[in-house]
């Protein structure tokens, strides 16, 4: 069965720091999300993705924050510099559309980042 | 903006015993999505209701969309222990259709 597929799985880095992370979305999905989820809530919309381009990022901190999708396949999040309250559980999620059927989201196992 | 709410937060039940929670917009919404987090893993689609009043079932639960849509629930029949985590709802919103989750309501069950 398909799945998205994120790395690292874990990351600990020291404050200042810069930080990256992977995201491949299952083959044929156009649409691609980042979420933070801090441990007991839910997830947070930081980016989402159609295809190469950008239709939401009102919750990503840009001064910090950016996210690609280069090809419209696979994505990076970045965050320069890591800060303290940057702890979190990143998710990366693909559907294949948005809205009526098949928008379903299919979550990859996220990437735990630690900032010291 | 759009804002999704969840109660409770936590509920402990006794395996065999049934479990509701109840999931609450503040807009009208065009569809809700539910998703189970287990402990350690990532979210996971359960279902999308769409119709005013809808009501579907999945084996031992039952999920509900209200007339207004604007609220909705999920209904597990006989917990089991393999039912244990996190239940969120979901609503689009915005030009983009984008998802706001609920807080959760972390399931345990005892045996």
């Amino acid at each position: 069965e398909a799945e998205v597929a994120q790395s690292p799985r874990y990351k600990i880095t020291e404050k200042s720091q810069a930080v990256a992370f992977w995201c491949d979305p299952i083959s044929g999905h156009a649409t691609l999300y980042w979420y933070r989820q801090i441990l007991g809530q839910g997830p947070e919309l930081l980016v989402q993705f159609q295809d190469e381009s950008v239709v939401d990022d009102s919750q990503l901190p840009k001064d910090r924050f950016s996210a690609e999708r280069l090809k419209g396949v696979d994505s990076t999040l970045k965050i320069q510099p890591a800060e303290l309250g940057d702890s979190a559980m990143y998710l990366c999620a693909s559907s294949l559309t948005t809205g009526g059927q098949n928008n379903e989201q299919f979550f990859g196992p996220g990437t735990r980042l630690t900032v010291l | 903006g759009q804002q999704v709410m969840q109660i409770p937060q936590y509920q402990h039940v006794q395996e065999g015993e049934d479990f509701t929670t109840y999931c609450n917009s503040s807009t009208t919404l065009s569809n809700i999505q539910w998703y189970k987090q287990r402990p350690g893993g990532h979210p996971v689609f359960l279902i999308q209701l769409v119709k005013s009043g809808e009501v579907k079932k999945q084996k031992r639960l039952t999920f509900q969309f209200g007339e207004a849509k604007k609220n909705s629930s999920l209904h597990i029949t006989a917990t089991q222990t393999t039912d244990v985590g996190t239940y969120f709802c979901a609503g689009p919103s915005g030009s983009a259709r984008q998802l706001t989750f609920g807080s959760g309501t972390q399931l345990t069950v005892l045996p």
